[in-house]
């Protein structure tokens, strides 16, 4: 079946402009994660949601930054008013449930973006 | 404190030969799993094995094997039979039922090369 999908693969933006990343998760995934990994580095949590709503909003690196999940599907993270350390892979993950340590976390393949 | 901690920077292997990638965690959490993830220059992260905490028996995939020492607290993964496909980095990473069961915490990764 499908796995988890992420709009656009490679973003370039200016200082300063704002930014909207898309996942789409695996279908029937009712929890979705958001990591940054910045280059040469591991896996930074941003935020995840238990179906539309996100309990856990603590890895978010600043208030410029925002997400939100509708019907239980596609989430959007953005960045407002980007800055030239936001640069990083921004890599989405889904799973069955959070009832569980044991689930596994599929990934998309990731938007690469580049503040200039 | 780290809560996962991947000593290896950097491996090189020779085809067709077996290598173990380490990796050690710290938890207080009793119940806890353990992932093995594999990032090809693709940047897609690719679940690899899973081992709970109290899994009697250390897992194993194909030529993915994991040594999982749980009084050393170490889950280090075991690849058979290395293939150059097998070049890419590789994470270990965790989580804990304690943590409210959201995000994978991740160490910061080995660099496989497989040499021909």
């Amino acid at each position: 079946g499908a796995g988890v999908s992420q709009s656009p693969s490679n973003k370039v933006t200016e200082k300063g402009k704002d930014v909207e990343l898309r996942c789409d998760p695996i279908s029937g995934h009712t929890a979705l994660y958001w990591y940054r990994q910045s280059l040469g580095q591991g896996l930074e949590f941003l935020i995840y949601f238990q179906g539309n709503s996100a309990p856990d909003k603590s890895g978010l690196p600043s208030d410029r930054f925002s997400a939100e999940r509708t019907g239980g599907s596609v989430s959007t993270l953005t960045i407002q008013r980007t800055q030239q350390e936001d640069s990083a892979v921004y890599l989405c993950a889904s799973s069955l449930e959070t009832g569980g340590f044991k689930r596994t976390q599929y990934f998309g393949p990731g938007t690469r973006l580049l503040v200039l | 404190a780290q809560k996962i901690t991947q000593t290896q920077p950097g491996m090189f292997v020779q085809e067709k030969e077996a290598v173990t990638l380490d990796c050690t965690y710290d938890t207080s959490d009793p119940s806890y799993g353990l992932f093995w993830y594999k990032q090809p220059s693709s940047g897609e992260m690719i679940f690899l094995i899973y081992q709970g905490s109290y899994d009697q028996q250390n897992a194993t995939e194909g030529r993915y094997s994991l040594n999982f020492q749980k009084a050393r607290k170490s889950a280090n993964l075991v690849i058979s039979a290395s293939q150059l496909g097998d070049s890419a980095m590789y994470f270990c990473a965790m989580r804990e039922r304690n943590s409210g069961n959201t995000p994978l915490v991740f160490g910061k990764g080995t660099r496989l090369s497989v040499i021909a």
